[in-house]
């Protein structure tokens, strides 16, 4: 596609219910990031694929969140048991990984989770 | 490990004026990566303006640049000419060019720009 989609654009739940994010990078893109923007925050980091190497899950709050990435493309975090904490925007960027580390990110719209 | 700062959390211009927007940060390392993103209320972040450690010169995009100065481990960004598209939330980040570490951006708290027509 043209830019990063992410679906849902919003989605309230209720507490305790699980819920999935997903994403859907630039083709081509192999690196794809998951960030967290809490009301009033910076941007949190959460997750990190590269290709086909082990994704840095070191940013994860707990572990009622995991992501996966299928294919090299599409992600989806998964939120179980949601708390009210986790009320957010969910932002997901990709970019080319080119040897150097100041390539440009390209970030989708983002998924406004509400707990109720 | 990195953090970035920003310290104002709200600023505001007038059109057509100039406006710099502060960010501070702390690394040991001596070789790494800065940006500045905008995001609008669409909520997209958008690239700004990059820079690295490595070059004294401080990076230009049109009516943006910055002053980058690494001793002082500070970052500005100057708004020239402002113009009503240009309110936003800016975010200041770092990035390690060490070999090795993820490449993972770290970001400040964002100050949100207000031009006043």
């Amino acid at each position: 596609g043209a830019g990063v989609s992410q679906s849902p654009s919003n989605k309230v739940t209720e507490k305790g219910k699980d819920v999935e994010l997903r994403c859907d990078p630039i083709s081509g893109h192999t690196a794809l990031y998951w960030y967290r923007q809490s009301l009033g925050q910076g941007l949190e980091f959460l997750i990190y694929f590269q290709g086909n190497s082990a994704p840095d899950k070191s940013g994860l709050p707990s572990d009622r969140f995991s992501a996966e990435r299928t294919g090299g493309s599409v992600s989806t975090l998964t939120i179980q048991r949601t708390q009210q904490e986790d009320s957010a925007v969910y932002l997901c960027a990709s970019s080319i990984i080119t040897g150097g580390r100041g390539e440009k990110l390209f970030f989708g719209s983002g998924t406004q989770l509400s707990v109720l | 490990a990195q953090t970035v700062t920003q310290s104002q959390p709200e600023m505001s211009v007038q059109e057509a004026e100039t406006v710099t927007l502060s960010c501070t940060y702390d690394t040991s390392e001596s070789d790494y990566y800065l940006f500045w993103y905008k995001q609008p209320p669409s909520r997209q972040m958008i690239l700004v303006i990059r820079q690295e450690a490595y070059k004294q010169q401080n990076a230009t995009e049109n009516r943006f640049s910055v002053n980058f100065q690494k001793a002082a481990k500070s970052f500005s960004l100057k708004i020239s000419d402002s113009q009503l598209g240009d309110a936003a939330m800016y975010f200041c980040a770092y990035r390690s060019a060490w070999g090795g570490a993820t490449n993972k951006l770290i970001f400040g708290t964002g100050t949100l720009l207000a031009v006043q027509p």
